[in-house]
């Protein structure tokens, strides 16, 4: 089964509103990673957040991680048409570089 | 500064042939992860590449093999292809025994086994 399980499965909202997508995973991890994807193609790598921090921010986007709950969330803020994408989670139990991936996300930005 | 990148885009084989994927990593890089994505789904990790060897590997069997080279580009093989075999596969890497699991993706090699 996979590790991270991104929630909810599809997202649609207006241009400028806030998007939030959640990632709850089942065993500790060393860090987790938000990533983002367009139609198929190659995944874009959004933020990095490590175990051992709370909240991370990077332009538009903050990621926070609450280990007690085993569980991520991805803000994306003053959304655009752009934005339309899926975004996985991903965890890492290791230093390897080996994530595991949830399903995803897929977020309509609407204009 | 280049990024990841896969070769060939796209790819059509049919069942029982075998294919081969490339991969060149982001400069500076010197480990290669490869994963397999069926449509609708997430990434599913195959193995892991460093100092040329396979240093880990999810649940794919053995027709599913690679080769890292040293200049840490690397390869990945698939035997007797199935009709489930088809979908895009992502090379990513990163860089090893640091600590960083920052992983770059490439933008994948689309499979269509028919």
């Amino acid at each position: 089964s996979q590790q991270g399980e991104e929630d909810p499965q599809a997202l649609s909202i207006q241009e400028g509103e806030n998007a939030t997508m959640n990632c709850s995973y089942k065993t500790s991890i060393n860090n987790l990673q938000w990533y983002r994807q367009n139609s198929g193609r190659g995944l874009v790598h959004l933020i990095l957040i490590r175990s051992n921090e709370r909240e991370k921010h990077s332009g538009r986007l903050r990621v926070t991680l609450d280990t007690s709950k085993k569980s991520s969330s991805l803000l994306i803020t003053a959304s655009r048409a752009a934005d339309t994408a899926s975004y996985f989670c991903a965890t890492d139990n290791t230093n390897a570089g080996k994530s595991t991936f949830g399903d995803g996300t897929t977020l309509t930005v609407k204009p | 500064d280049a990024g990841v990148t896969q070769s060939p885009t796209h790819l059509i084989k049919t069942r029982g042939q075998q294919v081969t994927l490339r991969c060149s990593p982001k400069s500076g890089h010197d480990t290669v992860s490869w994963y397999q994505q069926a449509l609708g789904q997430g990434p599913q990790f195959i193995f892991q590449y460093y100092e040329e060897e396979e240093r880990q590997r999810g649940n794919f069997p053995d027709r599913f093999s690679g080769h890292q080279f040293p200049n840490y580009s690397s390869e990945l093989n698939v035997n007797a292809l199935l009709l489930g075999d088809s979908a895009l596969y992502l090379c990513a890497s990163s860089m090893g025994g640091q600590g960083y699991n920052e992983q770059f993706f490439g933008p994948g090699t689309r499979l269509t086994v028919l």
